[in-house]
């Protein structure tokens, strides 16, 4: 099946500072590409969609100008968490779908600690 | 998108098969049900999705009820690497792949 990859896997950061997550679609085409959140003994949670050469869209309750998206090409889609908080602290997974897919791959998640 | 129900856990026995249900009485007739899992620490893991026809590929097989209103995931044969949160979720066709996940079942596989 389609391989979505996400680096890094793990990342631990001071509070203040920025976080780029990368999620890279590698054998596809992904015109779309999703962000979620996960807490501890949560379920998924849909912070943005992301349309290659267009502005992510946000849901509810998203700062945009605290988790930057940019997807600048068919295969890569970033999230960067800026000025991060320990409360920022979280899973977060991509993922993708492609062309007449009707399914969505996801990426093996980041697991941000701020410090 | 139709909201669905399922049960937060169940265990099963390695071998046995593993009938996981799901409830959506409100979904419309151009909504897909689709099966994830998530294994601890990782990203979902597409199983298997149908509109209204039983479905069946390596994984497992997803049987939905004539009506549409509930359907049922089944593993043929649990491993213990199938211990995992499982997710039922219901897509329309007009939403741009939108996934929202609900809180998943649990599903613990022992020897």
């Amino acid at each position: 099946g389609a391989v979505v990859s996400q680096h890094p896997s793990r990342v631990i950061c001071k509070s203040g500072t920025s976080v780029k997550i990368e999620c890279r679609s590698l054998d596809f085409q992904a015109t779309t590409m999703f962000w979620y959140r996960q807490f501890p003994k949560q379920s998924l949670m849909l912070m943005a969609t992301s349309n290659e050469g267009s502005k992510a869209t946000y849901e509810q309750g998203v700062e945009k100008d605290k988790f930057l998206i940019n997807h600048a090409s068919l295969t890569l889609s970033t999230l960067t968490v800026t000025s991060a908080h320990p409360e920022d602290s979280s899973f977060y997974i991509c993922s993708a779908r492609g062309g007449a897919a009707e399914k969505l791959f996801f990426g093996s998640g980041t697991q941000l600690s701020v410090l | 998108d139709a909201k669905t129900t399922q049960p937060p856990s169940m265990d099963c026995a390695e071998g046995r098969a593993a009938n996981l249900p799901c409830n959506h009485s409100t979904i419309s007739g151009n909504e897909y049900v689709y099966w994830y899992r998530q294994i601890h620490s990782q990203g979902p893991q597409y199983i298997i999705h149908g509109l209204k026809n039983n479905e069946t590929n390596e994984m497992a097989s997803l049987i939905i009820t004539e009506d549409r209103k509930s359907s049922t995931l089944i593993l043929p044969h649990a491993t213990l690497r199938d211990t995992a949160v499982y997710y039922c979720i219901v897509r329309g066709l007009t939403n741009d792949y939108k996934l929202s996940f609900g809180a998943g079942t649990t599903v613990t596989v022992r020897a």
